[in-house]
């Protein structure tokens, strides 16, 4: 089993509508990000949580919001979905205590179409 | 401020040829550079990383990468190309090695012909 996994994988929807994408991890690590990956651009940061009380902003969270249920659990959210939204998401770890090998551990990624 | 340039986005290899995804980077501290490697559908995975310690990196599967500060560069190289290593390749700057202050490049698709 993968040790970050990501849900849903695929997901089409409309404009307008609230979106969830979830992101769980068995590495035991405190903290989590969400990027997005566009063609051409790489990835950005959405945002990023250090623990289950300390959630930050990321270069680009104008329309997403995100919630730390656990320390193991970080969901992002789109309140209200717009085309330009369409990308592919990561959710990623690193572990605080292994800050020097600046590693980040990737999901699959959850590819997300807004029409 | 950082920035990565990766200066080519897709780069074509025949299998046992060497391999070459060159990547330039702008930041005003003294970077840690990384690369990663994403294969089709799933996550990016770490393959070597410099952090002030050696110039010449060597990174997993046989990749390996040298940090030229004069020249701004950290080319990423292999000297035969396997299929197995047809997949989009990041180049990562960071001012420390937090997670949150990561560059990523645009990325570079390698393909690897038989």
């Amino acid at each position: 089993d993968a040790d970050v996994t990501q849900t849903p994988r695929n997901r089409i929807t409309k404009t307008g509508k609230r979106i969830m994408l979830e992101c769980s991890q068995t590495k035991g690590h405190d903290r989590m990000y969400w990027y997005r990956q566009d063609p051409g651009l790489g990835l950005r940061l959405i945002y990023y949580s250090f623990d289950v009380k300390d959630i930050n902003k990321g270069e680009i969270s104008d329309g997403y919001s995100v919630s730390r249920q656990a320390q193991a659990k970080f969901s992002l959210s789109l309140e209200s979905a717009i085309p330009n939204q369409t990308a592919l998401y990561f959710c990623a770890t690193s572990d605080p205590d292994r800050v020097l090998d600046g590693e980040l551990f990737f999901g699959e990624g959850s590819r997300l179409t807004v029409l | 401020a950082q920035s990565v340039t990766q200066l080519d986005s897709h780069v074509s290899v025949s299998e046992g040829t060497p391999v070459l995804l060159r990547c330039n980077y702008s930041s005003s501290y003294s970077p840690s550079l990384f690369w990663y490697v994403q294969h089709p559908n799933k996550g990016l995975q770490l393959l070597l990383k410099y952090t002030s310690a050696a110039t010449l990196v060597k990174g997993i599967n046989g990749f390996e990468a040298e940090f030229k500060k004069s020249e701004t560069s950290f080319h990423l190289t292999k000297p035969s190309a396997h299929m197995s290593d047809a997949a989009e390749y990041f180049c990562v700057v960071s001012r420390d090695n937090y997670g949150q202050n990561f560059v990523f490049g645009p990325g570079t698709r390698l393909s690897v012909l038989p």
